[in-house]
């Protein structure tokens, strides 16, 4: 399947503070790509959508202001954890959409784990 | 509200024997579906996708779709132990290509 990266793999950071995560496709373009946060236990909840060139779409209950994505390439979405606090603290998980004929599937990414202390 | 519905288990199957996860989704629109294999702490891995109604194989692997009973299953065959894992089973909804979630299944294999 498609390679998808994340930078970086785990973060320890203080209440109050931004962390940016970086989701990349590695051998092919990918105008669409996807953010999940999975808190233990639980399914993998989407967050936003990520399109290449315009403003992402964010699911209910999803603040725009605090989860800011920016996917400035075809290969490349950030997603920046604004003023973060330990309840923001999950396993965020970026996919990117892959189209190949028939085929419309998603790739994971190795998943960012974010501690907020 | 769009769900896909699965037991959370765990499902507990023998070495060797087949293991059968099973999924249930409410939007009669949907017509994409896939098997998410995730192991503790790692993200999900795509095993299995499925477009339509019947069955399809890939190794020991088949999954099932049955649109009019809107189910959804995955066929293990020969279980081995690092099949452990939980399982999601996914819809894709609407038309903007979003994929949502089963809460997953658990699945041992005991040696």
């Amino acid at each position: 399947g498609a390679v998808v990266s994340q930078h970086p793999s785990w973060v320890i950071c203080k209440s109050g503070t931004s962390v940016k995560i970086e989701c990349r496709s590695l051998d092919f373009q990918a105008t669409t790509m996807f953010w999940y946060r999975q808190f233990p236990k639980q399914s993998l909840m989407l967050m936003a959508t990520s399109n290449e060139g315009s403003k992402a779409t964010y699911e209910q209950g999803v603040e725009k202001d605090k989860f800011l994505i920016n996917h400035a390439s075809l290969t490349l979405s950030t997603l920046t954890v604004t003023s973060a606090h330990p309840e923001d603290s999950s396993f965020y998980i970026c996919s990117a959409r892959v189209v190949m004929g028939l085929a419309n599937e998603q790739f994971f990414g190795p998943g960012t784990r974010l501690t907020v202390l | 509200q769009k769900e896909v519905e699965q037991n959370s288990g765990p499902l507990s199957v023998p070495e060797g024997a087949i293991a059968s996860l099973n999924c249930t989704y409410s939007d009669r629109g949907s017509q994409s579906f896939f098997w998410y294999r995730q192991y503790s702490g790692k993200s999900p891995e795509l095993i299995m996708s499925i477009y339509s109604n019947g069955d399809k194989e890939d190794g020991r692997f088949t999954a099932q779709l049955n649109k009019a009973s809107q189910y959804v299953s995955l066929l293990i065959r020969d279980s081995q132990p690092s099949d452990s894992a939980t399982y999601l089973c996914a819809a894709r909804v609407g038309r903007d290509d979003k994929i949502i979630f089963g809460k997953g299944t658990r699945l041992h294999i005991l040696p």
